[in-house]
């Protein structure tokens, strides 16, 4: 079965430390990818997504993430992170056969502390 | 754009009655709508697919008769815990997506999600 997994529960970062998040997807066909982030008491936003085309995709805030489909990953990555990047991550894929259905990675706690 | 809105964004009943939730896209045609459940601290648990005009596709393990849902029209789906319990107390999040030419499925965007508390 279609799964995604995030290695990281928790991280814990200084302000202007770099971030990467590590996300890796088991399915052997067509994926489209996304990662999602869930600040404090708000919903889901789309952070970016890889459907086609260039692997390294450029999303909202200074986040970018790279596809690397020998790996199966879609890792996440900030150069220099603020104190209100604090949120949960999500990382999700979906499968063109699969009906549009998300699945979603466990989540990651970011806390960056000022 | 691609605004998604829920309601209520909170709601406390009694164990046995009913609650309906409702999820609207405000700027777009959602051809599918999505009902998730979040616990704390875990990910999201898709419940049910819902397609408008047509029947909900519901995930192993969820009771279709206790969550009822209804995509009525293209901007509206709702969600109906039936008889509810302590234990359905949880946060429910819906999505909405529309097909692009381009892609057999497009992004899904989220609503606020509703918090159900059940005495």
């Amino acid at each position: 079965a279609q799964s995604v997994s995030q290695h990281n529960h928790h991280v814990i970062l200084s302000e202007a430390a770099s971030l990467e998040l590590g996300c890796n997807y088991s399915y052997g066909g067509t994926v489209n990818l996304f990662w999602y982030v869930q600040y404090p008491g708000q919903h889901l936003q789309l952070l970016l997504k890889y459907f086609s085309g260039d692997p390294l995709v450029k999303g909202i805030k200074g986040f970018e993430a790279e596809f690397i489909k020998s790996k199966f990953s879609f890792n996440l990555r900030k150069p220099s992170v603020q104190w209100s990047d604090t949120a949960e991550y999500f990382c999700a894929a979906h499968a063109h056969n699969q009906g549009g259905k998300l699945i979603f990675g466990q989540g990651t706690e970011l806390s960056v502390k000022p | 754009g691609a605004v998604v809105s829920q309601h209520p964004s909170r709601v406390i009943c009694k164990s046995g009655t009913s609650v309906k939730i409702e999820c609207r896209s405000l700027d777009f045609q959602a051809t599918t709508m999505f009902w998730y459940r979040q616990f704390p601290k875990k990910s999201l648990m898709l419940m049910a697919t819902s397609n408008e005009g047509s029947k909900a596709t519901y995930e192993q393990g969820v009771e279709k008769d206790k969550f009822l849902i209804n995509h009525a029209s293209l901007t509206l789906s709702t969600l109906t815990v039936t008889s509810a319990h302590p234990e359905d107390s949880s946060f429910y999040i819906c999505s909405a997506s529309s097909k692009t030419s381009s892609h057999s499925t497009d992004t899904q965007y989220f609503g606020p999600g509703t918090r159900l508390t059940v005495l």
